[in-house]
Parts: C-alpha cells; structure tokens; sequence
C-alpha cells in the first residue's frame, strides 16, 4: 500500500502559469482533502471531496480549482499561479466519519515567481 | 467563527522533562478533536483523538490529552520528553461536516 502520494515534490512557476498537483490515495477512502500551509498559519482547508463527482470549498479555495472523477484521485489545478500561491500543499484523505483520522500525503512545495 | 487556537508557538523542553501544549477551541458544539505531529518536510502523522467518553486520551508515541470542557481546551501531555519528538505540532477540530480547522502549531525543541 502507498497510502497518500503527491506528485510532484517541488515544483518553480512564473506568475500566469497554470499547473495541476496530483494526489492519489490506494485507502479507499471517500474523504479527500487539500490543505495549505504557509508559516504561522497553520494548514488551511482549500477545497474537499466526499466521494466522486462531490466537491466543495474550504477555508480559502479562490484561485483553485479541484475535480473528482475517481475514488482514488483527487488533483488540485492553479489556473493562473499568483506569488501569494507559494505554499506546501498537502492532500489528506479520511473515512466519513467526523471521527475518522486523516492520513496526510509529504506535500508538494510551490514556489511561485 | 469556529477557531482553534495554540497560544504557543515555540516551546524547549530538556530531554525527561514534562511536556504540556495548550489547544484552545471555539465551537458552538464540542467538536471531535485532534492532535497531529509533524517532522520536518513530513506529512502530518495523527497522535491522539477525542470524540466521547474518557476525557483522557491517550496516544501513540506516549502521548496523552485531556479535554476540559469547561475551558475548551484540549492539552497534549507527555511524561518524559525524548530528543525524537523535536517536531511541530497541531491541534486540530471539526464539527462533522469535513471542515477541519487546525490552529497554527507549535514547535517543539528538545534539549539534549
């Protein structure tokens, strides 16, 4: 079992360009997430799924967009990468339940120039 | 606004020494509460989570919380600290409907 994968690890944009983080998860879980976390700020929720073809916004989903076509993937698209997107970008996925723990991805560093 | 505060942002502790960090919520309910760890340029890894019952939790790694209701707060303990828990920590809460808040973490230091 892989768990959690995100690729890719590192990624450089220029201001404008638009790019896709991939999440992939082999737990079978409904539950998918994608978080922010920028320093002293802790991880914030972007956009989420509760199963395929369901998706809904976060805590800061503008300037992001998500789909859900499968179980297993759950991919995070930039349409215009802007400076204030530069982030570590993490994917969780979880069971229903409110009370199911969520298993992180390592995360995908964004550098946006 | 739902919230969930950790008024700490670093702590140092010497290695043996007592550990707490303080998790402070705001919900109109009380949610199901969470703790995680995270080592540098990791993932987050679940240590703890509270949703009935016991008011102390306990953990893997040796860690244990207790949720206090009457202060909304949700303290991490841990006995006796070891250099392998140098990590950054976060409480985190959601009220069931997917909506994870965490707060902003705190870093942990151990002394040798």
């Amino acid at each position: 079992n892989a768990g959690v994968t995100q690729t890719p690890k590192f990624q450089v944009l220029k201001t404008g360009q638009s790019m896709t983080l991939q999440c992939a998860q082999d737990m079978n879980h409904e539950y998918m997430s994608w978080y922010r976390q920028d320093p002293g700020m802790g991880l914030r929720l972007i956009h989420y799924s509760v199963g395929a073809g369901i998706t809904d916004q976060g805590e800061v989903p503008n300037g992001y967009n998500v789909s859900r076509s499968t179980t297993e993937d759950f991919p995070l698209r930039l349409l215009s990468a802007a400076p204030s997107q530069t982030s570590v970008y993490f994917c969780a996925t979880a069971g229903l339940a409110g009370t199911d723990t969520q298993y992180f991805g390592p995360g995908t560093r964004l550098t946006v120039l | 606004a739902q919230s969930v505060t950790q008024p700490d942002i670093h702590i140092t502790v010497s290695e043996g020494a007592s550990l707490e960090l303080r998790c402070n919520y705001s919900y109109g309910a009380t949610p199901y509460l969470f703790w995680y760890v995270q080592s540098p340029g990791q993932g987050l890894q679940l240590l703890l989570k509270y949703f009935s019952g016991d008011t102390l939790v306990q953990g893997i790694k040796g860690f244990e919380a207790e949720f206090k209701r009457s202060q909304s707060s949700f303290n991490l303990r841990k006995p006796s600290v070891h250099w392998s828990d140098a990590a950054e920590y976060f409480c985190a809460a959601n009220s069931g409907t997917y909506k994870y808040i965490f707060g902003t973490g705190t870093r942990l230091k151990v002394l040798a």
